[in-house]
């Protein structure tokens, strides 16, 4: 098994620019979830699908922000325009539910800068 | 609502001692889950452990052992004879049986000393 695939690993934009940050869940897993973690707030959960729907997006900061996720193996977050204080990792993970939460499964983590 | 609270920010010890890390939740919730995750200087998170709050038998893996202690809405974690390897951010955590949600605490930098 791969574990949860992240892409980038890092990217440098400029702000006002768009970015796209993906993420492959694990085979089977039907819940993602998408983290950010800044050294100020520590890992805050961003926004959680449930077998592809968003089922809470409470942690989305602003309109800025949108995920998707068109299949099952497929997610995207998307930050545009971006801002300096966008920089921060981002973090994707992915869980099967319906087993009493045996906890995620996390990616390699983005970690964006923007200048 | 739920809350993890993990008070210590950092700490430092010299290699082969023990430490505790120190973690306190809140929730209204009488089922709930507890984690343990690490994250090492690489930066990845990695999972150690979970307890179900019907589960207040401690466990131990090698140099690890967790306490949870419903009465004092903690769950804590010892390492024994610490080794360098061990130094890293670790993050205590909470799920209630609602959801998948994980509310993540604000972690431990744990410095190993050599």
């Amino acid at each position: 098994d791969a574990g949860v695939i992240q892409s980038p690993r890092h990217e440098v934009t400029e702000m006002g620019q768009e970015v796209t940050l993906r993420c492959k869940p694990i085979s089977g897993h039907n819940s993602l979830f998408w983290y950010r973690q800044t050294m100020m707030r520590g890992l805050e959960l961003l926004i959680y699908f449930n077998n592809n729907v968003p089922i809470d997006d409470s942690g989305m900061p602003e309109d800025r922000f949108s995920a998707k996720m068109p299949n099952a193996s497929f997610s995207t977050l998307k930050i545009q325009p971006s801002e300096p204080r966008d920089s921060a990792v981002y973090f994707c993970a992915s869980s099967a539910t319906g087993v009493s939460n045996y906890g995620y499964t996390f990616g390699s983590g983005t970690r964006l800068t923007v200048v | 609502a739920q809350k993890v609270t993990q008070a210590q920010t950092e700490i430092s010890v010299v290699e082969k001692e023990d430490v505790t890390l120190d973690c306190v939740y809140e929730t209204r919730d009488t089922t709930y889950y507890l984690f343990w995750y690490k994250q090492p200087p690489s930066g990845e998170l990695v999972f150690l452990i979970r307890r179900n709050s019907f589960d207040e038998q401690n466990e131990i893996s090698g140099r690890y052992s967790w306490n949870f202690q419903k009465s004092t809405s903690s769950f804590n974690f010892t390492i024994t004879a610490s080794q360098v390897v061990d130094s890293a951010v670790y993050f205590c955590a909470l799920s209630d049986d609602r959801d998948d949600k994980i509310i993540f605490g604000k972690g431990t930098r744990l410095h190993i000393l050599p």
